[in-house]
C-alpha cells in the first residue's frame, strides 16, 4: 500500500461527459502528480501540484483542469470526454519539493468513454 | 514525447535466470529510477540512481547508469514469477519538475 488513495477506481460514462477523478497523497506529501496511461501513448504527464501551487505542465489537453486543495487532496477533472480519453489515470505523491525524487503512485482510476 | 526508451520490449525468461533491460535517453538528466507495475496496478518505485553515480544495487536489483552514453541497464538477479511485470525507466531533468517515463519493458518469469 503506497498510502495515495484514488476514487472512483473505475469510471464508464458517454462521449460529452464530464468527470472529476479524485487522490489523497500520502500523509505528509506536498506534490501531486497526474498522469495518463494508455496502450498507444504510454505514461504521460498531465500536471503537477505543490503544496497548492501548479509547478509542472504537461501534455494536458485544455479540456482537462486540475487543483490542489488547502488539505493537499487534488482533483483532476476531464470534460467533453472523447473516446480517445479512455486511460488509466494516476496519481502519484512525493515528499519533495526542489527536485522529483521517489514517487508514490495510487492504484489507478480506470475511465472508459463509450 | 517519452524521455526514456526501454530495450527490449518484451522478455521471457526461466525461473532462476537474470532479467536485463536496457533505458535510453535523449537528454541530460538529473536522477534515472526504475519503477515496477503489475499488469493494471499502481507503479512502484524500485531504485534511484543519481546523475554522478555509475552503480547502485538493491537487493537483487542491480542498475547502472552511463551519461555519455545517455543509458542505463536494470539487472534483475536470480529472477522469480512474481518479478514478472513491465519495468519503466523514468527520468527528471534540473529545475525541472516533471518526471518522465519511457514504455516499458515487459518481463514474463516462467517457472
Amino acid at each position: 500500500d503506497s498510502g495515495v488513495t484514488q476514487t472512483p477506481k473505475h469510471l464508464i460514462t458517454a462521449t460529452g461527459q464530464r468527470v472529476t477523478l479524485r487522490c489523497s497523497p500520502r500523509s505528509g506529501d506536498l506534490s501531486v502528480y497526474w498522469y495518463q496511461q494508455s496502450l498507444d501513448q504510454g505514461l504521460q504527464f498531465l500536471i503537477q501540484y505543490y503544496n497548492g501551487e501548479e509547478r509542472a505542465k504537461g501534455n494536458i489537453l485544455e479540456r482537462f483542469s486540475a487543483q490542489q486543495f488547502p488539505d493537499l487532496h487534488s482533483e483532476l477533472n476531464l470534460s467533453s470526454l472523447e473516446l480517445g480519453d479512455s486511460a488509466l489515470y494516476f496519481c502519484a505523491s512525493s515528499s519533495s519539493g526542489t527536485n522529483t525524487g521517489e514517487l508514490f503512485f495510487g492504484e489507478g482510476s480506470r475511465l472508459t468513454v463509450l | 514525447s517519452q524521455q526514456g526508451e526501454e530495450d527490449p520490449q518484451a522478455l521471457s525468461i526461466q525461473e532462476g535466470e537474470n532479467a536485463t533491460m536496457n533505458c535510453s535517453y535523449k537528454t541530460s538528466i538529473n536522477n534515472l529510477q526504475w519503477y515496477r507495475q503489475n499488469s493494471g496496478r499502481g507503479l512502484v518505485h524500485l531504485i534511484l540512481i543519481r546523475s554522478n553515480e555509475r552503480e547502485k544495487h538493491s537487493g537483487r536489483l542491480r542498475v547502472t547508469l552511463d551519461t555519455s552514453k545517455k543509458s542505463s541497464s536494470l539487472l534483475i538477479t536470480a529472477s522469480r514469477a512474481a518479478d514478472t511485470a513491465s519495468y519503466f525507466c523514468a527520468t527528471d531533468r534540473r529545475n525541472d519538475y516533471k518526471l518522465s517515463f519511457g514504455a516499458g519493458t515487459t518481463v514474463t518469469v516462467r517457472a
